[in-house]
């Protein structure tokens, strides 16, 4: 699998946007780009996953390179719930691989 | 709303005894992955099961884990004999494989002492 770099640590204003960061330079066509994150003392959950196109959901935006070479997850205003471990994941994923999770960004969120 | 169901949340053994952990997966998800999570090893895939069928247990310590389906509502891992080293946080997570690139949902783990 194709492997992903991110910062180990981010941090935040309360009501701010966060921009987290992911590079995947390997990434091959076929792969996905995926956002899990995990909140203290819970599983991971979903965020959001895209292939080419910027996507947008409740939760967040994700913003894909043109080369797709890097991808951005956008939290367009932090509150103290999203403090978590944000890890992007790349899938190649026929609907049996499973995750492989790298060690992710810890988003700390000032009040 | 539908949610992975871990059983227990939480266990206090003592090293060389059997320890069970029970995964209730999401009513028709046919895929079920187990993880380990430890402060120095971050989440780790165990296991994987399709239609109740293992695919993968290459992550497993065979001589002391095992992962078995009995039926599609239930997955267990059990480790005998534990030992300290075991100590860690496990996940259940479940997916449907019938569309791709489905989400996962994960349940809320069993915290796993072993003294």
């Amino acid at each position: 699998d194709a492997k992903t770099t991110q910062p180990n640590s981010m941090e935040s204003n309360e009501e701010e946007p966060v921009h987290l960061p992911c590079n995947h330079s390997t990434i091959s066509g076929t792969d996905y780009i995926h956002w899990y994150r995990q909140l203290p003392s819970q599983g991971p959950e979903y965020v959001i996953h895209g292939l080419t196109s910027n996507v947008n959901n409740r939760m967040a935006s994700l913003a894909i390179a043109e080369d797709r070479k890097s991808s951005t997850l956008i939290l367009h205003r932090a509150t103290l719930r999203d403090a978590a471990v944000y890890y992007c994941i790349l899938t190649r994923y026929s609907g049996n691989t499973p995750l492989v999770f790298g060690k992710g960004t810890r988003l700390s969120v000032i009040a | 709303d539908a949610r992975v169901t871990q059983t227990p949340r939480h266990k206090v053994t003592e090293m060389g005894q059997e320890v069970t952990m029970r995964c209730q997966p999401i009513l028709g998800h046919n895929t079920v992955f187990w993880y380990r999570q430890t402060m120095m090893q971050g989440l780790e895939l165990l296991a994987y099961f399709r239609n109740r069928a293992p695919l993968d247990d290459s992550g497993m310590p065979k001589d002391r884990f095992s992962a078995e389906m009995p039926d599609a509502t239930l997955a267990t891992l059990k480790i005998q004999p534990s030992e300290p080293r075991d100590s860690a946080v496990y996940f259940c997570a479940s997916g449907s494989d019938r569309r791709r690139h489905e989400k996962l949902f994960f349940g809320s783990g069993t915290q796993l002492s072993v003294l």
